[in-house]
């Protein structure tokens, strides 16, 4: 059973970088064949994807978090990890992280349960 | 960016009845739409995906439709645990985006 546990600080400060990981269990991130991604919900909105990473490192991000994020990968510990620079109040929200097929049949099909971020000093 | 627009915003429907769920997408997605079903403090569940295949496990009472532009999503006959929020999301482009939600409320 593939499982997703997202980690890290629950409360950011304003201008700080939010920093994230998602553990994996039950598939191995280096396997191939899917991207590892993040994606966002605002307390009580619609879902924002943020980017993801495929296992050699390739990337892509919503351009419309600029030049803020950075997703990165650990296949040694089969973790991947995101960081959100100069957090402003309008970046609080639960922070997911989920698998997505890259090629082929599928959808995100398996998700972290989500951790709240709160940007607040 | 392919902007997907759900419709209704809400459904108020009871258990037994059908529920019928629109995604419209900005320009084509071909058939790289999947569904989603969202419960309060809960991640997002993958139903369908590529339009109307159903994910492992999920009732025959779900399916989609669609291709293109139009996508629906059909609940023959709701069951208590069918009330949710329904997301649409699209990966026929790099940038995934979802809809905006269609809430399914009990009458």
């Amino acid at each position: 059973q593939v499982q997703l546990q997202e980690s890290g600080p629950g409360l950011v400060r304003p201008s700080q970088t939010l920093s994230l990981t998602c553990t994996v269990s039950g598939a191995s991130i280096s396997g191939g064949g899917y991207y590892w991604t993040w994606i966002r919900q605002h307390p009580g909105k619609g879902l924002e994807f943020i980017g993801y990473i495929y296992y050699s490192g390739s990337t892509y991000y919503n351009p419309s978090f600029k030049s803020r994020v950075t997703i990165s990968v650990d296949t040694s510990k089969n973790q991947f990890s995101l960081k959100l620079s100069s957090v402003t109040a309008a970046d609080t929200a639960v922070y997911f992280c989920a698998r997505d097929i890259q090629y082929g049949s599928g959808g995100l099909d398996y998700w972290g349960q989500g951790t709240l971020v709160t940007v607040s000093s | 960016e392919i902007v997907l627009t759900q419709s209704p915003a809400t459904l108020s429907l009871s258990p037994g009845e059908r529920a019928t769920l629109s995604c419209r997408a900005s320009q084509s997605v071909s058939s790289y739409l999947a569904w989603y079903q969202q419960k309060p403090g809960q991640p997002p569940r993958l139903l369908i995906y590529d339009a109307s295949n159903r994910a492992t496990g999920l009732p025959a009472r779900f399916s989609g439709s669609g291709s293109g532009t139009d996508f629906t999503l059909t609940i023959s006959s709701l069951e208590p645990e069918d009330f949710a929020v329904y997301y649409c999301q699209q990966r026929a482009n790099w940038l995934r985006t979802f809809g905006g939600g269609t809430k399914v409320e009990i009458k």
